[in-house]
């Protein structure tokens, strides 16, 4: 059964580029969550959703940042115009049911020259 | 302000000594999980607590939720150079942050042989 799949693992970009982040959750899990992980810092929630829903955003910048969980294929996290100090790892988690225990996937690092 | 407050932030042990995370809120949380993240992956659970005053043994782990569900901690006995690592504790408020995981700043351990 396979985990959580995070694309790419790794992600350069120069300053006002995009970023797109990619998550496939946990078969059989509807919910998805995003966290980051900036250098020296512990993890941070950003956003909750399940499939085309954002439950919870209360974590995201409200610029740049936006977030979808389409009805068929992965949620995706959008940087626009990225900025140095976006520079961190970015960590998708998937649950079952609400409430349920997250497992996270490996990670996407992203690097803004 | 840190909502849980993860202790020690680091500790560096000989094989075979015996050791205590500790996690600390003055939230209540619904659950409570523990993590360990190895670099340039993402967060591994170990185990998740739910009940107040809760133990749970995996091994040579033993993690215990606190009668109030407000602190947790986690013991290794013996431990072992293979348990180095990064440890983070996780809780859910529940409620209206139902599906948000508020991660403790982490234990980074070094088990030296």
């Amino acid at each position: 059964n396979a985990g959580v799949m995070q694309n790419p693992r790794h992600l350069v970009r120069r300053r006002g580029q995009e970023a797109r982040l990619r998550c496939s959750p946990m078969k059989g899990h509807s919910h998805v969550y995003w966290y980051r992980q900036l250098p020296e810092e512990g993890l941070k929630f950003m956003v909750y959703l399940q499939k085309e829903n954002i439950i919870d955003e209360s974590g995201m910048p409200k610029e740049r940042f936006s977030a979808e969980f389409p009805k068929e294929g992965p949620s995706i996290l959008r940087i626009q115009q990225v900025v140095r100090g976006d520079s961190a790892a970015y960590f998708c988690a998937s649950s079952p049911p609400v409430g349920g225990t997250q497992y996270f996937g490996p990670g996407t690092r992203l690097t803004v020259l | 302000t840190q909502l849980l407050e993860q202790s020690p932030q680091f500790l560096s042990i000989q094989e075979g000594e015996n050791l205590t995370v500790y996690c600390n809120s003055s939230s209540v949380f619904s659950s409570l999980q523990w993590y360990r993240q190895e670099p340039g992956e993402g967060p591994v659970l170990l185990v998740t607590v739910v009940t107040g005053g809760e133990v749970k043994k995996l091994k040579r782990l033993t993690f215990q939720f606190g009668d109030a569900r407000k602190d947790s901690s986690l013991h290794i006995t013996a431990a072992q150079p293979g348990d180095t690592g990064l440890y983070l504790c996780a809780g859910a408020l529940g409620g209206t942050s139902y599906g948000k995981l508020t991660f403790g700043q982490g234990t980074i351990l070094t088990v030296h042989p």
